[in-house]
């Protein structure tokens, strides 16, 4: 079975520092990649997600992910964060043509005003 | 559209008791998955369904937890009789071309 790896539990950064949250997903085959984030006490949001074509993808609020086939990876990256940022972020993975999602353990952001 | 919505929002019941989570998937969407979300275990799968069919049910933690889907727009994750281990937040989801929407949660507090 797919497993989809987040190494940073918690993250603490200063505004306007740069931000790149890993993760990695263990299956050979054609995937589906997204990041989700979840402000406190709210549901999941969609941040962005990679289907097919360049690797290189942007989502909204100024995130960004790469992902690397050569390295099973899409990290999440931002130039520079804000204090709104803090969140936590999961990267989320779906495989062939399964429908369901397999879910990281997160990534907690704190950013610090 | 006002997308997923779940009730309770909150609910507080005794050990023993019955627990009925609500979710209304937003219209159109034809899968519907239903998660848990506590500190220790992340998020999980529990059960999902495509066209009001339950189509993968292994994440259901054992007998007493039941989904039903009767109709495209309403869905029920049953927990009879519930136990403390079962607090945590239950999310509801449907999908649209590859993309998962989910509800605000039932934050689910068995004591």
């Amino acid at each position: 079975a797919q497993s989809v790896s987040q190494h940073n539990h918690h993250v603490i950064l200063s505004e306007a520092a740069s931000l790149e949250l890993g993760c990695n997903y263990s299956y050979g085959g054609t995937v589906n990649l997204f990041w989700y984030v979840q402000y406190p006490g709210q549901h999941l949001q969609l941040l962005l997600k990679y289907f097919s074509g360049d690797p290189l993808v942007k989502g909204i609020k100024g995130f960004e992910a790469e992902f690397i086939k050569s390295k099973f990876s899409f990290n999440l990256r931002k130039p520079s964060v804000q204090w709104s940022d803090t969140a936590e972020y999961f990267c989320a993975v779906n495989v062939g043509s399964a429908r369901q999602l397999t879910f990281g353990s997160g990534t907690q952001l704190t950013v610090l005003p | 559209d006002a997308g997923v919505i779940q009730s309770p929002r909150h609910e507080v019941t005794e050990m023993g008791q019955e627990v009925t989570l609500r979710c209304k998937p937003i219209s159109g969407h034809d899968y519907l998955f239903w998660y848990r979300q506590t500190m220790m275990r992340g998020l999980e799968l529990l059960i999902y369904f495509n066209n009001n069919v339950p189509i993968d049910d292994s994440g259901m933690p054992e007998d007493r937890f039941s989904a039903k889907m009767p109709n495209a727009s309403f869905s029920t994750l049953k927990i009879q009789p519930s136990e403390p281990r079962d607090s945590a937040v239950y999310f509801c989801a449907s999908r649209d071309r590859g993309e998962q929407y989910f509800g605000p949660g039932t934050r689910l507090t068995v004591t």
